[in-house]
């Protein structure tokens, strides 16, 4: 199972907002609507921000945001902010696993 | 919160079997209506799931591990467990325990471990 694929790095200027996609196919992310997003800041456990595509769990900021468009899953962050700066990870659901995409670091400038 | 236990010094020799265990503090995993799964980094590589277990012992690997994992679980220590055989540099990762939330409208690993660096070296 070949992992979902993100871009590297992005960045931004704080008040920004950036979208950070995640590309799978039409047997994860295309076929269900199973994606998730998760912040990891270095030396603390990952943090759930969106499930099931565009569902934001209760204390999660409304500037978190998720869509996806065919094979392609995306999360937006809007009016970035310097805690903003970690990795993001996308993960969702084929072929019999669960797979995460290579992480995204974002560098808020 | 949850707490990855490894008895050794993070380090597995080659051909050897990796154990780990997850604490939990809380919930009850008797009571628990998720599963409770394991995550793994390897340097370099992106985020793998490793496998998920329910509270009565059912399980779900990942296909390339299934053939050398047991995941268990133990309600009397409040802990679940993964055990791996034979391991080979390429299970040198960070292993990371989760709750698994795994039902309609509700797909998502929940509250996550710091995590635990475990080297495969001779």
């Amino acid at each position: 199972q070949s992992a979902l694929t993100q871009p590297a790095s992005v960045s931004g200027s704080p008040g920004q907002s950036i979208t950070i996609s995640c590309s799978g196919t039409s047997s994860d992310v295309g076929l269900y609507d199973l994606v998730s997003w998760y912040q990891e800041h270095p030396g603390r456990a990952p943090k759930l921000l969106i499930h099931d595509v565009t569902m934001r769990p209760s204390g999660v900021s409304s500037r978190f945001s998720g869509s996806k468009f065919g094979s392609t899953a995306s999360l937006t962050i809007s009016g970035l902010l310097s805690e903003d700066e970690a990795v993001y990870y996308c993960c969702a659901f084929g072929r019999s696993s669960w797979v995460f995409g290579g992480g995204t670091t974002l560098t808020v400038l | 919160q949850l707490q990855v236990q490894e008895p050794g010094p993070g380090l597995v020799r080659p051909s050897e079997t990796l154990s780990l265990t997850c604490s939990v503090s809380s919930p009850s995993i008797a009571s628990s209506g998720h599963y409770w799964g394991w995550i793994r980094l390897p340097p370099g590589k992106p985020l793998e799931w490793i496998g998920s277990v329910s509270y009565s012992g059912s399980a779900f690997y990942t296909p390339s591990l299934k053939s050398r994992l047991t995941l268990s679980v133990d309600t009397s220590k409040n802990q679940f467990s993964l055990k791996l055989t034979s391991v080979t540099a390429a299970d040198t990762a960070f292993y990371y325990c989760a709750t698994h939330h795994w039902q309609p409208h509700e797909n998502y690993f929940g509250s996550w471990s710091q995590g635990t660096l475990v080297t495969v070296s001779s």
